[in-house]
């Protein structure tokens, strides 16, 4: 199963409401999760079985969708959301695959 | 604290094998699944490979098929990549990564810091 990710890359101001959209290349179900990751840091979960969100996570970000159409929702970009986010499927285990990535930067 | 340290990466020639370790502390580590998942410099996310709670469920990613072999061991709190025949486009930084449950069909929430693997002669 193949993860589309777009967009690639986006700049976006402190407070704005950022969309990453995430498409399967088939049926996953709400098998997906979402990923932070920062420069020279581990991935940190965000989001699993789609819409739920993983201990400890600010509230504003929200993951939507199910089937091969997905959404991870910023509500109000907050200085350190600036990272590059990865969706993750998990339905066609035992072989799962990463989204190609994208990168939030400061506009 | 949760805590997964990797170890063993290092340079090593086309070809050549190389065996990475991943220790675990914090945390049942027998509840749960395992992964490997690798990045190369400047690039996305891959996941490598999968194993789960007892070891009855393993999966690998097409690219490390056949060469790459995961492991556990429960009584050591201890993951392992066994990875021959390495190639060029092996190097990376190899993740070790905890499943928030037992199959692999479970997102990962504790993540290592990453052991880096360079395939070069």
């Amino acid at each position: 199963i193949q993860l589309t990710q777009s967009p690639s890359s986006l700049s976006a101001s402190v407070g704005d409401r950022v969309t990453i959209t995430c498409r399967a290349s088939q049926g996953i179900s709400s098998y997906l999760a979402w990923y932070q990751q920062k420069p020279g840091k581990a991935p940190k979960l965000l989001i699993y079985a789609a819409s739920t969100l993983q201990s400890g996570v600010p509230s504003r970000f929200s993951g939507s969708g199910s089937g091969t159409d997905f959404t991870l929702t910023i509500s109000s970009l907050q200085p350190e959301d600036f990272a590059t986010y990865y969706c993750q499927q998990l339905n066609s285990y035992p072989q799962l695959t990463f989204g190609g990535g994208t990168k939030v930067e400061i506009k | 604290e949760v805590q997964l340290v990797e170890s063993g990466g290092g340079l090593v020639q086309p070809g050549r094998s190389l065996r990475l370790s991943c220790a675990a502390s914090g945390f049942t580590f027998d509840d749960y699944a395992m992964h490997w998942v690798r990045q190369a410099p400047g690039k996305g996310l891959e996941w490598v490979s999968g194993i789960s709670w007892n070891s009855g469920s393993i999966g690998y990613a097409d690219s490390v098929k056949g060469r790459f072999t995961i492991s556990r061991d429960n009584a050591k709190n201890s993951l392992y990549l066994q990875m021959n025949s390495l190639r060029a486009e092996d190097t990376a930084l190899y993740y070790c990564a905890k499943g928030v449950g037992a199959t692999l069909r479970y997102a990962f929430d504790i993540w290592g810091q990453g052991t880096m693997v360079t395939v070069s002669s």
